[in-house]
C-alpha cells in the first residue's frame, strides 16, 4: 500500500513569490494534517483537516498561508507571499479516522527554502 | 499549553551499546505517548505508542516506558548498531493534536 505522497520534495524561490505543496493521503484515510518543522524542532501541526473539513486551524498564519482538500482527498498548501522565515520542511500526516487513538502516518516533506 | 523536553539533544556511542532516550512532558492529561524515528530528509516513521493506560511498550530492541504522573517517558535501544542512527522524536496527544519534543539525533559509530 502506498503511504503520503507529497510534491514536490524540494523548492527554492525568492521572497515575496508564492509557492504551493501538495499532498495525497493514504486510501481511506480521512483526517489529513499540515505540519511546519523548522531546523532543529519537532513538528508543529497548521491545520487538520476531517474529509473536506478545516477542523482545527489556529495555528495556521492566515495572512499568508491558506489551504484546502477538495472532494476530502487530496490537499494543497499555499503561501503567498513567502517571506525568509517560511524556510523549512512541510510534512503532510494522514489518519483513518483522527480519533484520539488513531496514529498518524507521515510523508516525507517538502523542504522549502525562501532565498 | 503542552511542553514536550527531550535530552540530550545529540548523543554518540559505540556500536552494541545500549540507548537511553528521555522524553518529559508538562501536562500529565494525555491519552498516549507516541516515539517515533525520522531519517534525514523522510518523513517520520512511528516506533512505539504508548496509551495512558500503559506503563510500557515493547518491540524488537525497543522499549518505551511511561509515567504519566511524572510526565516522563524513556525508549531503550538495547545492543546498538549503526542503522539505528537518526533522530529520535517523542509526541504526547491530548485532544487531537500531537505535541513534539526537539528530538535527540542519535549516532552510533561502527
Amino acid at each position: 500500500e502506498a503511504g503520503v505522497v507529497q510534491s514536490p520534495r524540494y523548492k527554492i524561490i525568492e521572497k515575496k513569490q508564492p509557492v504551493a505543496f501538495w499532498c495525497n493521503p493514504i486510501s481511506g484515510h480521512n483526517t489529513l494534517y499540515w505540519y511546519l518543522q523548522n531546523l532543529g524542532q519537532g513538528p508543529e501541526l497548521l491545520i487538520r483537516y476531517e474529509n473536506e473539513e478545516a477542523v482545527d486551524d489556529s495555528q495556521l498564519p492566515k495572512d499568508r498561508f491558506s489551504a484546502e482538500r477538495l472532494k476530502g482527498v487530496d490537499s494543497t498548501l499555499k503561501i503567498q507571499p513567502a517571506e525568509l522565515g517560511d524556510s523549512a520542511v512541510y510534512l503532510c500526516a494522514s489518519s483513518s479516522s483522527g480519533g484520539i487513538q488513531e496514529t498518524q502516518y507521515f510523508g516525507p516533506g517538502t523542504r522549502l527554502l525562501v532565498l | 499549553k503542552q511542553e514536550v523536553t527531550q535530552i540530550p539533544a545529540a548523543l554518540s556511542v559505540p556500536e552494541g551499546e545500549n540507548l537511553v532516550l528521555n522524553c518529559s512532558f508538562t501536562d500529565s492529561a494525555i491519552y498516549n505517548l507516541q516515539w517515533f524515528r525520522q531519517d534525514p530528509g523522510k518523513g517520520l516513521t512511528s516506533l512505539l505508542l504508548i496509551q495512558s493506560s500503559q506503563r510500557e511498550q515493547t518491540s524488537g530492541r525497543l522499549n518505551a516506558s511511561l509515567d504519566k504522573s511524572s510526565g516522563r517517558s524513556t525508549l531503550y535501544i538495547a545492543a546498538s548498531q549503526p542503522g539505528d542512527s537518526a533522530t529520535y522524536l517523542c509526541a504526547v496527544k491530548d485532544d487531537y493534536k500531537l505535541s513534539f519534543g526537539a528530538g535527540t539525533t542519535v549516532t552510533v559509530r561502527a
